[in-house]
């Protein structure tokens, strides 16, 4: 059962506008988040995490927001570039230490 | 710079055969992590290992194993490959260090089951 759920397998965005990037759990003992981006032919990176004693976490142009009630992370990309253009997942981890669960992507397409 | 490499990039098997994928990572980390990333799925974890010779299972061991017999290597055997493990196979690594850390990962390996 998919515990780290991400519903919008892609989405398009203008250069210049923002990305919106959703993430849903349903694990309520997650309690550390982090978004990671994949390019074609290559391995995950990091991008942005955040732990749920915060609601925000900003670098640079990256946002994670986390809503603890409503068990939902987002990722806001302003403003987006071509350069963003990637899949994009969410990963959740609890108490159990190292192992995190992750979503299964949203593909973003940023037009130029 | 932290480095995780993964032996093959692309691997074509015949099923039945044994198949042997490997990870090396140099930032001396204590876990080590595989996984498999198929299109709506996700990346699923298959094994990890928190320390040398010490392996857990993950989401969907069933038709692999692990070898961790050095800190720095961690590798993933299909005993007698099938055509449903036909899948991008990716590697990574993190600190104990803190409680939780970062996954660094490896480039992947696009393993194809004839």
């Amino acid at each position: 059962d998919q515990q780290v759920k991400q519903n919008s397998p892609s989405l398009s965005v203008q250069e210049g506008r923002i990305s919106i990037l959703n993430c849903d759990y349903t694990n309520s003992m997650f309690d550390y988040f982090l978004w990671y981006k994949k390019y074609p032919a290559e391995g995950p990176t990091f991008l942005i995490s955040i732990s749920s004693i915060k609601d925000k976490n900003e670098d640079g142009r990256f946002t994670v927001f986390l809503n603890k009630s409503a068990k939902h992370l987002s990722l806001h990309i302003v403003p987006s570039q071509p350069g963003d253009s990637a899949v994009y997942f969410c990963a959740a981890s609890g108490d159990t230490g190292n192992q995190f669960y992750f979503g299964t992507g949203t593909s973003l397409t940023v037009i130029p | 710079d932290v480095k995780v490499t993964q032996s093959s990039r692309y691997l074509v098997k015949r099923t039945g055969e044994k198949v042997f994928l490997e990870c090396v990572q140099d930032m001396d980390h204590e876990n080590m992590f595989w996984y498999r990333q198929d299109p709506g799925l996700g990346l699923r974890l298959i094994y990890f290992s928190y320390d040398v010779k010490m392996k857990e299972k993950g989401d969907i061991p069933e038709g692999y194993s692990v070898s961790r017999e050095k800190k720095e290597r961690f590798s993933l055997i299909l005993e007698s490959a099938s055509t449903n493990q036909t899948s991008m196979y990716l590697c990574a690594s993190s600190s104990l260090a803190g409680g939780r850390d970062t996954q660094y990962f490896g480039p992947g390996t696009r393993l194809t089951v004839l």
